[in-house]
């Protein structure tokens, strides 16, 4: 089955931006089934979709991260990324990329990569 | 945007006993509507999709059930491994949205 590995810096400075690669193996990121998100959830807290990117290359963002946020796909190297701008310490959390479908549920995920923005 | 609410915030059962999970949506998700299981230092598992179908691999001994507004995940018998987090996530309107989860710990 797919598996997903998140990476990218885990201490990020204020007013900077966030910015993850999620990779893709055991499976096609072009496959016509297949979408992918980003989650996050803050130490000890609960989870927060952040967006999707679907096989037609469209996305959709949570309305209160929609100004800071990008996801976009890098087929030839079967990758998808998170860039989060202007990041304060309200954006620290472990951030979880996941395959999804056009149903928007989300399985499986990759292990998580926290991130600290902090000066 | 869709509140899901999710009941008992901590529920303590013994092994071997049946643990039943509430999840609440502000309005209306019709069947849209999905738990995964997370355990400490580890990423969420998907367990149920559509309100009642198990995703792949998932053991039988966990159920799902409701519509509309109200849902329950039922653990039939509690194993070991089943003590986590679980969240309920409503996959019928943007924002998606999650509860705020469910710890299940040994009584």
């Amino acid at each position: 089955q797919l598996q997903l590995q998140e990476s990218g810096p885990g201490l990020v400075k204020p007013s900077e931006t966030l910015s993850l690669i999620c990779s893709v193996s055991s499976g096609s990121i072009s496959i016509s089934s297949h979408s992918w998100g980003w989650i996050r959830q803050p130490p000890g807290k609960g989870l927060e979709w952040i967006g999707s990117i679907y096989y037609s290359g469209s996305t959709n963002y949570n309305p209160s991260l929609k100004s800071r946020v990008t996801i976009s796909v890098d087929t030839s190297k079967n990758q998808f990324s998170l860039s989060l701008s202007s990041v304060t310490a309200a954006d620290t959390a472990v951030y979880y990329c996941a395959n999804t479908t056009k149903s928007n549920w989300f399985g499986p995920w990759g292990q998580g990569t926290l991130v600290t923005v902090s000066s | 945007e869709i509140v899901m609410t999710q009941s008992p915030a901590t529920l303590s059962v013994s092994p071997g006993e049946r643990a039943t999970l509430s999840c609440r949506a502000s309005q209306s998700v019709s069947s849209n509507l999905a738990w995964y299981q997370q355990k400490p230092g580890q990423a969420p598992r998907l367990l149920i999709f559509g309100a009642s179908t198990r995703a792949t691999g998932i053991p039988a001994r966990f159920s799902g059930s409701g519509s509309g507004t109200e849902f329950t995940l039922s653990i039939s018998s509690l194993q070991s491994e089943d003590f986590a987090v679980y969240y309920c996530q409503q996959h019928n309107y943007w924002p998606l949205t999650f509860g705020g989860g469910t710890k299940v710990e040994i009584k």
